[in-house]
């Protein structure tokens, strides 16, 4: 059963644009994470996100990322003005239920990002 | 340095037989490696891990294998499965800010032959 889903599934966009992406805990979590993979390569980190606050942010996540939880519930990934190289797989993780501090996380099924 | 590298992009092994999957890194800080498991279009699924103070844990027909002073882990699979074709991650986690993060190798794709 899947702890986070995300949407969109698939979104196109033209360079330039902002993007959100969105997760939404099937219960109430106080870890987030955004990773990413580009098309061939690792899965990456980007953030994590604990108790409202970024905790970590790889050099990746730079001033055209950012994350909220604008509602309480839902985990935003927005990126203000996107390039081409953001074109990816983003997926949102949260620990698995019960286990915590030792990198078990549950993936969502990821946002496919593409960039024109 | 916090590289963790899979050095086969892929494997391919008969149905029944053992998968043997590789991992090295560099960072003597990582506290639990893990392995984990993606279907395309997927996220990764969490399959097994291991702590660093640790060098075996064993879950049904997977085996973590640890030898921290080669810094090298590998995972056992046996006996393999058609289920099992996916591409594996090798990933280590560093306990940061409060919140862990994980470092991932490049994957192995392996595929088992009926």
């Amino acid at each position: 059963e899947p702890e986070v889903t995300q949407t969109p599934s698939h979104q196109v966009t033209q360079m330039g644009q902002e993007v959100i992406l969105r997760c939404v805990p099937i219960s109430n979590h106080l870890y987030f994470y955004w990773y990413r993979q580009i098309l061939g390569q690792k899965v990456e980190f980007l953030v994590s996100f604990y108790n409202n606050e970024i905790s970590e942010k790889s050099e990746i996540f730079d001033d055209q990322f950012s994350v909220e939880r604008p509602d309480g519930s839902n985990f935003t990934l927005k990126i203000r003005s996107t390039k081409l190289e953001d074109s990816a797989m983003y997926f949102c993780a949260t620990p698995r239920r019960g286990v915590v501090n030792t990198g078990e996380l549950f993936f969502g099924e990821g946002s496919r990002l593409t960039v024109l | 340095d916090q590289q963790v590298k899979q050095n086969s992009p892929s494997l391919s092994v008969q149905e029944g037989r053992i998968s043997i999957l590789n991992c090295d890194y560099t960072n003597s800080m990582f506290d639990y490696f893990l392995w984990y498991k993606k279907y395309p279009a997927e996220g990764p699924t969490f399959l097994i891990s291991i702590s660093s103070i640790k060098d075996k844990n064993e879950d049904g027909r997977f085996t973590v294998f640890l030898n921290k002073s080669a810094k090298h882990l590998s995972l056992h699979i046996v006996p393999s499965q058609p289920g099992d074709s996916a591409v594996y991650f090798c990933a280590a986690s560093l306990l940061g800010g409060g919140a862990q993060k994980l470092v991932f190798g490049q994957g192995t794709r392996l595929t088992i032959n009926p």
